[in-house]
């Protein structure tokens, strides 16, 4: 099984401030065949469900701030928010889509400093 | 707009079963590969299972494997999850959730299951 990885637990950043978050595959999830990085990082709210920020580790999904932005390839990725508002206040989950089980990350909580 | 509703989660003995569907509407579901994924209380996502579009493949971790069946109904727009055999440790909600690929567009609010004497 790819086993991911997140780091911080959890972080507390200012308003306006930034946040960085990382993820790290226990294997490379980019493919061969169409170099792409099947990592996708998700957001969740308290007593919601997750929401899809951005796929294929880097595109951004309709309607989610700039703000918000995927890097990252092989086995490290990195989730960062540029300027942190006070409705990013979540865990932020990656996941690779890349083989079966498709393993999550244990969550990074980011909160409000 | 996009919805997805499941429903039959509940209070359920050790040993016991439990059949979980999920509602869907506002999209193409049979365009779609469909999840199961579950959170414990308190606790981080976890992949349960996975079902292509035409039901053709399946894939499940390896933790319910034997227990669990995901299946489809494409004429009427829903997925399933058959539990059986029910642990403390499925103690979870379950959400449904659907993508064009492995990865997940839409999710619904979730049902709880819990597995309790």
């Amino acid at each position: 099984d790819i086993v991911m990885t997140q780091s911080p637990d959890s972080l507390a950043v200012s308003l306006g401030e930034r946040a960085t978050i990382n993820c790290k595959s226990s294997q490379s999830v980019l493919s061969s065949s169409d170099n792409k990085n099947y990592l996708v990082w998700y957001q969740q709210k308290p007593r919601q469900p997750p929401k899809l920020l951005i796929s294929w580790a880097s595109t951004r999904e309709s309607g989610v701030p700039d703000r918000f932005s995927g890097s990252g390839s092989g086995t490290d990725f990195t989730l960062t928010i540029s300027s942190l508002q006070a409705e990013d206040v979540a865990v932020y989950y990656c996941q690779q889509c890349y083989d079966s089980p498709l393993t999550f990350g244990g969550g990074t909580k980011v909160e409000i400093k | 707009e996009v919805q997805l509703v499941e429903s039959g989660g509940g209070l359920v003995q050790p040993g016991g079963s439990l059949r979980l569907s999920c509602a869907a509407s506002g999209f193409t579901f049979s365009s779609f590969w469909m999840t199961w994924v579950r959170q414990a209380p308190g606790k981080g996502l976890e992949w349960v299972a996975i079902i292509k579009q035409d039901g053709s493949e399946k894939l499940y971790v390896d933790s319910v494997k034997g227990r669990f069946t995901i299946s489809r109904d494409n004429a009427k727009n829903s997925l399933f999850l058959q539990m059986n055999t029910l642990r403390a440790e499925d103690t979870a909600v379950y959400y449904c959730a659907g993508g064009f690929g492995w990865y997940n567009v839409y999710w619904g609010q979730g049902t709880l299951v819990t597995v309790s004497s």
